[in-house]
């Protein structure tokens, strides 16, 4: 089974920072004939289900700000925050969805300085 | 607009069943996956399991396997979450979501549901 990484467990950073957050699974997740990763990246905020931000490692759901961005292929990955602000507080998790199970990472809280 | 509507919360005593629904509309219930996730208490995503409501095919993750189960009724366009014998350590947040699809590619879970309190206590 698939076993997804995150780092690091939590962030505190300054409003207009940028916050950088890594996943790493332990097989890839790359479809190599479709050139698609299944990784999935979602926000939680407290007392409220997660969110899709990014899907296919790096397309920004609908609706999602341009300030979030995805990178990343294979087993390495990245969640990017440009530019930090008050409403993206809350518990970022990354997931793959290439095969079963279909595990969560750890999750990273982010919070402001 | 899509939506998918839980159960109320729960409380149970240890030993007792339980099942909790997922209802969904907005779009044809056959043709996309639910899943289930636990987050327990300050904890985590956990990915229990998934059914296609087209014919029941069901994948549940090994630490669930045997102690939960995935069914649908397609009449009703509802999934549903069942236990058995409720454990104290059944306690948590459980929510249904979608596997959306983009261009016939899977594309993470676009829906969710609001989730569904268990607590198992004596």
């Amino acid at each position: 089974d698939i076993v997804m990484t995150q780092s690091p467990e939590s962030l505190t950073l300054a409003l207009g920072e940028r916050a950088t957050i890594n996943c790493r699974s332990s097989q890839s997740v790359l479809d190599s004939s479709h050139n698609k990763n299944y990784l999935a990246w979602y926000q939680q905020k407290p007392g409220q289900p997660p969110k899709l931000l990014i899907y296919w490692a790096s397309t920004r759901d609908s609706g999602v700000p341009v300030r979030f961005s995805g990178s990343g292929s294979g087993t390495d990955f990245t969640l990017t925050i440009s530019s930090l602000q008050p409403e993206d507080v809350a518990v970022y998790y990354c997931q793959q969805y290439s095969t079963t199970p279909r595990p969560f990472g750890q999750g990273t809280k982010v919070e402001i300085k | 607009e899509v939506q998918l509507v839980q159960s109320g919360a729960e409380v149970k005593k240890p030993g007792e069943s339980l099942k909790i629904s997922c209802k969904v509309s907005g779009y044809s219930f056959p043709n996309y996956w639910i899943n289930w996730v636990r987050q327990m208490p300050g904890k985590g995503l956990e990915w229990m399991g998934r059914i296609d409501p087209a014919d029941s095919y069901t994948n549940l993750s090994p630490s669930f396997q045997g102690h939960v189960t995935l069914s649908v009724d397609k009449s009703i366009s509802t999934a549903y979450l069942q236990w058995g014998s409720l454990r104290a350590s059944d306690t948590a947040m459980y929510y249904c979501a979608r596997l959306g699809y983009n261009s016939g590619f899977p594309s993470g879970f676009d829906y969710w549901g609001q989730g569904t309190l268990v607590t198992v206590s004596s």
